[in-house]
């Protein structure tokens, strides 16, 4: 079964909004869950780094302000994409683990976000 | 900032043909996996490996990590049309815990 999910699987909205996308860890409490982008026919660019009850790490380049993560507890962390524009349209898509040595990681099924 | 460059970007063979992909970096992995994603999904790990010279074997697929820990390659036997995807290498480093780094990707297609 699954170990990641994600909400919502894809989502359409207006230029000047914000969209929240859910990742759930369903099997493990996740200490760190992190969050990727990937745009057609790319690889996955590491957005943040997300661990439980702190504040998330972000990569260079990656606008905090923008890309808000919260990791409220060890099986749910959101991601939300404020005041979105067309150029954020991508395949979001997080994965979890437990950061035990050689643990890896598990990836949810993505959710596809498509600004207007 | 470690980069991943894999090769080919895109490869189209036809159904029985065999290949390589290659995923090269410029500095010394931790641990190296390999993941296949299919489109509108996420990756789905094939493989882990953790040790210099390493070879493993998941049914057609064959694994090889460099001596070094630098670079890595995935064979396939016999491809089928099922193995069409994009498939990607990730690498973690020295002091990064489990931060990934994703190679650029290889885009394969099997044909009949």
């Amino acid at each position: 079964g699954a170990v990641v999910s994600q909400h919502p699987s894809w989502v359409i909205c207006k230029s000047g909004t914000s969209v929240k996308i859910e990742c759930r860890s369903l099997d493990f409490q996740a200490t760190t869950m992190f969050w990727y982008r990937q745009f057609p026919k790319q690889s996955l660019m590491l957005m943040a780094t997300s661990n439980e009850g702190s504040k998330a790490t972000y990569e260079q380049g990656v606008e905090k302000d923008k890309f808000l993560i919260n990791h409220a507890s060890l099986t749910l962390s959101t991601l939300t994409v404020t005041s979105a524009h067309p150029e954020d349209s991508s395949f979001y898509i997080c994965s979890v683990t437990r950061l035990v040595r050689g643990e890896t990681q598990y990836f949810g099924p993505g959710t596809r976000l498509l600004v207007l | 900032t470690q980069l991943l460059e894999q090769s080919p970007q895109f490869l189209s063979i036809q159904e029985g043909e065999n290949l390589t992909v290659y995923c090269n970096s410029s500095s010394v992995f931790s641990s190296l996996q390999w993941y296949r994603q299919e489109p509108g999904e996420g990756p789905v790990l094939l493989v882990t490996v953790v040790t210099g010279g390493e070879v493993k074997k998941l049914k057609r697929l064959t694994f090889q990590f460099g001596d070094a820990r630098k670079d890595s390659s995935l064979h396939i036997t016999a491809a089928q049309t099922g193995d069409t995807g994009l498939y990607l290498c990730a690498g973690t480093y020295t002091g990064t815990a489990s931060k990934l780094t994703f190679g650029t990707g290889t885009r394969l297609q099997v044909t009949l």
